[in-house]
This record gives C-alpha cells, structure tokens and sequence, in this order.
C-alpha cells in the first residue's frame, strides 16, 4: 500500500519570496512516479510537477522545483518568488508505474498556501 | 496541454433521483479515465477506473451499484449517481491521461443532493 502525508495543513509566504512544501511517502514499489498538483478555490487539479523515482535530476518546471530525497523518501515541491496567484491547495500524489496498482493516484491531505502582499 | 472537460459544473436534484456526470477528454484519446471524490476541505479519494470497452474497477468500499460507470469511447466516460442522497453531495472530478505520467484532471462536478 501506498501512503502519501502532508504534514503542513496551512501556511502563509510573503510575496516573492519562496515556499516549501513537505511531502513524505511511503511504498514498497521499486518504481513510481511523484505528482504535485494545485487547486485553486475554483476546484480544478492544475498538474505542476512530476519526478520520477530513478530521475537523476530533481525535477523543474519554471517556478516550481521538486527536492527529491529517495532515500528519505520526501518529495519537496518549492515555489520560488510566491505571487499571489499561488495562494492554493496544493497536494502532493504518488502513483506505481506497473504492477497491479496500475496508473491509481494516491494523493496526500493537502496544504494550503496563502500568498499576502 | 491535454483538456479534459466535465458536464455539468454543478447540480442539484433531489434525493431519489439520478445524476450523470460526463468526462471528455478534448484534444486527445483516453484509454483509461479516474473518478475522484472530494469531500470539503478534504483530499481526493479515487473512486474507480473507467477502461474504454470494458467493465470499471472499483475501489473498496465504493458501492459500484450506486456508483454506475461507462466508458463508451476513448473520449468519454460518464459517473452516473443512482438514487442519490445527502450524504452523496461532494466534489466529483474526473482525469485521463494523455502520456504515461501525465494525468489531466476536469474542473469537477459539484452535486448537491437536497
């Protein structure tokens, strides 16, 4: 079984500075891929980033970076130079590649991010 | 990017009735579609995976009687809430993958069971 925990449920970042949000997973697959998303308070699931487990680089996509550490098994999202567009739930998912779970997302809780002027 | 969209954004009916909620996937196929809850202030809870052409796979615990899903062409899948109560208001959203790591997601369906 997959397990995928968010322990920030709030915060709150000061524009244009960075924020990290945690994320921590548990799974016994020796391949799986890693997912963060953003839902902002219209309710659709907005795909940031994603990181494979045998990636050789932490994964980037303009403002948003992932600090991969497998052997912690953590899977950090980093929004750098916040704006306040970003203020969001953001959840942090899982997903094996093969094997009978198939292509199953398992997301964490979520954290809310509020971005003040 | 791939667009996946969802029909309708919100409902009320009233408690006994039927509810279909539509998944289109718009500029690519989709073998394979995701049906999510969400409960407020909650996360998302799969609830089955709809297969183009053949029977859904449902979660445990997910009543596939109530819960009737039809994946009737690689671009469509549709959730369809049977005799529908309360307690099955929620946030329904669907997903579908266009590459192998990349799952789009629609913008939900708010259903409000009154």
């Amino acid at each position: 079984a997959q397990k995928i925990t968010q322990t920030q449920p709030g915060m709150f970042v000061q524009e244009k500075e960075a924020v990290t949000l945690d994320c921590t997973y548990d799974t016994s697959d020796p391949s799986y891929g890693l997912f963060w998303y953003k839902q902002p308070s219209s309710g659709e699931m907005i795909f940031l980033i994603y990181q494979g487990s045998y990636d050789q680089q932490n994964a980037t996509e303009g403002r948003y970076s992932l600090n991969f550490q497998k052997a912690r098994k953590s899977a950090n999202l980093v929004i750098s130079a916040s704006q306040l567009g970003d203020s969001a739930m953001y959840f942090c998912a899982m997903r094996p590649r093969g094997g009978a779970a198939g292509n199953k997302l398992t997301f964490g809780g979520g954290t809310r991010v509020l971005v003040k002027p | 990017g791939a667009v996946v969209s969802q029909h309708p954004s919100r409902v009320i009916c009233k408690s006994g009735t039927s509810v279909k909620i539509e998944c289109r996937s718009l500029d690519f196929q989709a073998t394979t579609m995701f049906w999510y809850r969400q409960f407020p202030k909650q996360s998302l809870m799969l609830m089955a995976t709809s297969n183009e052409g053949s029977k859904a796979t449902y979660e445990q615990g997910v009543e596939k009687d109530k819960f009737l899903i039809n994946h009737a062409s690689l671009t469509l899948s549709t959730l369809t809430v049977t005799s529908a109560h309360p307690e099955d208001s929620s946030f329904y959203i669907c997903s579908a993958e266009d590459r192998p790591h990349e799952q789009y997601f629609g913008p939900g369906t708010r259903l409000t069971v009154t």
